[in-house]
């Protein structure tokens, strides 16, 4: 079945830095790609959502970039600030009906002012 | 719009003690998950519904583990006799059906002693 990994588990940069998180995934069929955000006792919170045919997709300050060469997606959060400071999860699914979630460990995110 | 719901949010168990945690998803949304997420882990589904119906309940542990949505809407999770090792974050989502985007409730912290 789908595997995905997610690096790093934990990353600490200064305020106005940018913060990368990279995930890859196994399944050649997987199709959509979500990233979420989870802040202390919450649920998760969509960031943006991705189809397969977009290689790069941009929104309020993050990058979304898709390789499906290489099986990996990338979130990139530019000018990073205090706000920005949780836990992001990638997820993906396959386009084969069964639309289930695969989601990576997390990273946790530290902005320190 | 009201987003998903989900109560109680935090349960404190002895093993071998019961407890029912309830969802109610966005209206109108066919399909409804649920998830268990440990501590500093990603979320991992244990089953999920299309209405009333179970698609998949493949990582149920069925022994200890049920779930009903016996009208399509509000869904309900029970766990007969608690262990330890059950001690996690319970995530409910909803989506439309089809492969669209996921939708989170805040969770159900359960501390089982």
């Amino acid at each position: 079945g789908e595997q995905v990994e997610q690096r790093p588990p934990h990353l600490s940069v200064p305020e106005g830095d940018s913060a990368v998180i990279i995930c890859t995934y196994t399944d050649s069929a997987t199709a959509y790609f979500y990233w979420y955000k989870q802040e202390p006792g919450a649920g998760l919170q969509l960031l943006m959502s991705v189809f397969s045919n977009v290689d790069r997709k941009e929104e309020q300050g993050l990058t979304v970039l898709l390789n499906k060469k290489d099986k990996q997606l990338s979130l990139n959060l530019t000018a990073a600030h205090p706000g920005d400071s949780a836990v992001y999860f990638c997820a993906v699914s396959a386009d084969t009906g069964n639309y289930k979630y695969v989601f990576g460990a997390g990273t946790r995110l530290k902005v320190i002012a | 719009e009201a987003g998903v719901t989900q109560s109680p949010r935090y349960a404190v168990l002895q093993e071998g003690q019961a407890v029912s945690f309830w969802c109610d998803p966005i209206s109108g949304h066919d399909t409804l998950y649920w998830y268990q997420q440990p501590r500093d882990q990603g979320p991992q589904l244990l089953v999920y519904f299309r209405d009333e119906a179970v698609i998949d309940n493949s990582q149920l542990p069925s022994d200890r583990f049920s779930a009903v949505r016996p009208k399509g809407t509000n869904s309900t999770l029970k766990i007969q006799s608690a262990k330890q090792g059950d001690t996690a974050t319970y995530l409910c989502a909803s989506s439309p059906l089809g492969p669209d985007t996921q939708y989170f409730g805040p969770g159900t912290r359960l501390l089982v002693l």
